[in-house]
């Protein structure tokens, strides 16, 4: 067990639907990054917050939102979903930077199923 | 080097045999290298950080090594065991990229 929460485990929805994906990170952990991993891809990084910060971005779709909040959970919000977005959603955390050389801990995902 | 590539993409090695594979990636601008073993139907678990060209790291019999002035990181596993059997993933911090993984089995 990681310390990193994830909810819910499992999402089934239609295509046009707005989903809300939560993280709890492990104590103490500031960063927080949002990856997905799609049929027969690997791990695509998606966007990081630092203490309620944006502090990068990768490929996400315009579509798709997220923000920290003051207790540091986070929210991925994932609106006009089409069948492409089905994929598992990780979480992460770290206690600082990746590029400062602390570790990275996943939670457990969400499986999003658009139907 | 744009990405980060993993080499092999599969492996298959007797119980007891030792092994090893390669994540390179792009040297320009590196900050620290990442590897994590990755278990069927589990999340991805954090192995090594490694941020300085000529680390070594080593867990048990898991090992690594990195070079980031060729832009090269290594992954030894010593004698390995069917618990050792999972996706080794590598990530370089300078773009978020991750590996596609190696997939090693080990047969008993």
């Amino acid at each position: 067990d990681s310390g990193v929460t994830q909810t819910p485990k499992h999402l089934i929805t239609a295509t046009g639907q707005r989903v809300t994906l939560r993280c709890s990170p492990r104590s103490g952990d500031l960063s927080v990054y949002w990856y997905q991993q799609s049929l027969d891809q690997g791990l695509q990084f998606l966007i990081q917050y630092y203490n309620g910060e944006e502090r990068a971005k990768g490929n996400i779709l315009e579509r798709f939102s997220a923000q920290q909040f003051p207790d540091l959970h986070s929210e991925l919000n994932l609106s006009s979903l089409e069948l492409g977005d089905s994929a598992l959603y990780f979480c992460a955390s770290s206690r600082g930077q990746l590029v400062s050389g602390y570790e990275q801990y996943f939670g457990p995902g969400t499986r999003l199923t658009v139907t | 080097i744009l990405n980060v590539e993993q080499s092999p993409q599969s492996l298959h090695v007797q119980e007891g045999d030792s092994t090893n594979f390669t994540c390179s990636f792009p040297s320009s601008n590196f900050y620290a290298l990442h590897w994590y073993r990755w278990e069927t139907a589990k999340s991805p678990e954090a192995l090594f950080v490694m941020t300085l060209n000529g680390d070594e790291k080593k867990k048990g019999r898991i090992s690594a090594t990195l070079n980031t002035k060729e832009g090269y990181s290594y992954l030894y596993i010593k004698g390995s065991q069917p618990e050792d059997s999972a996706t080794y993933l590598c990530a370089s911090t300078n773009q978020f990229y991750f590996g596609t993984g190696t997939s090693l089995t080990v047969i008993p």
